[in-house]
């Protein structure tokens, strides 16, 4: 069916409270990206899995961990929410880096 | 440092006019730009991509124009409609790359 799922859809969380966004998908993609959006600033990339447990960082990367133990599925964990992690962020997967990104409806993240 | 700028944060247009959407880039070993369409709410989704090799792509009412000399490629959407009213973001990789960078946004408002 093509589709990413990401896991909640809207969030609040307090100021040092840990935050788990799950995202899965049906395609059998191997990469799976995470994202964050802030007005102005388009999308940033967090992190990039290329398969299980095969994680590397993407371009603003502090605060936040990963976890891919399964091919469809990838977490975004962040130890301790700061204020500034305020966002909506967003997975996504895809079969080579010059193929379609097919993205999540997003989770808005907010902390309090 | 931002690799693919969007010269506009926002563009509105008459229903019936051609929008057009400017984008640049600085790598020079980008290949591969595609352009993702989002409304609110949800992710951005493929709308159009283009290859270096071509320096047109068209799709409907949807055109890609790209100069690779210059290092800019632009978006014309033709015979606008209030349903394309959306955040336009131009991406680029490039074939040894391993992700997608995307330019922060062009906001489209189109005036019926």
């Amino acid at each position: 069916d093509m589709k990413v799922t990401q896991m909640p859809r809207y969030l609040i969380k307090r100021m040092g409270e840990n935050v788990l966004l799950e995202c899965g998908q049906d395609m059998s993609h191997e990469t799976m990206y995470w994202y964050r959006q802030d007005p102005g600033l388009g999308l940033q990339l967090i992190y990039i899995s290329y398969d299980v447990d095969s994680n590397s960082e993407g371009d603003i990367p502090k605060g936040y961990r990963v976890s891919r133990k399964k091919r469809e599925h990838f977490s975004l964990i962040l130890d301790s929410a700061k204020t500034n992690q305020t966002s909506v962020y967003f997975c996504a997967s895809t079969g080579t880096p010059q193929n379609t990104l097919y993205f999540g409806a997003g989770t808005r993240l907010s902390v309090l | 440092q931002q690799q693919v700028r969007q010269s506009s944060q926002s563009l509105t247009v008459w229903e019936g006019e051609t929008a057009i959407l400017n984008c640049s880039y600085e790598n020079s070993a980008f290949d591969y730009f595609p352009w993702y369409q989002q409304f609110p709410g949800e992710g951005p989704a493929l709308l159009i991509a283009i290859r270096s090799v071509s320096d047109k792509k068209e799709d409907g009412r949807f055109t890609i124009f790209f100069n690779k000399r210059e290092k800019n490629l632009s978006l014309h959407i033709k015979d606008s409609q209030p349903g394309d009213s959306a955040t336009y973001f131009c991406a680029a990789t490039a074939n040894s790359g391993t992700y997608q960078r995307f330019g922060t946004g062009t906001k489209l408002q189109v005036v019926p």
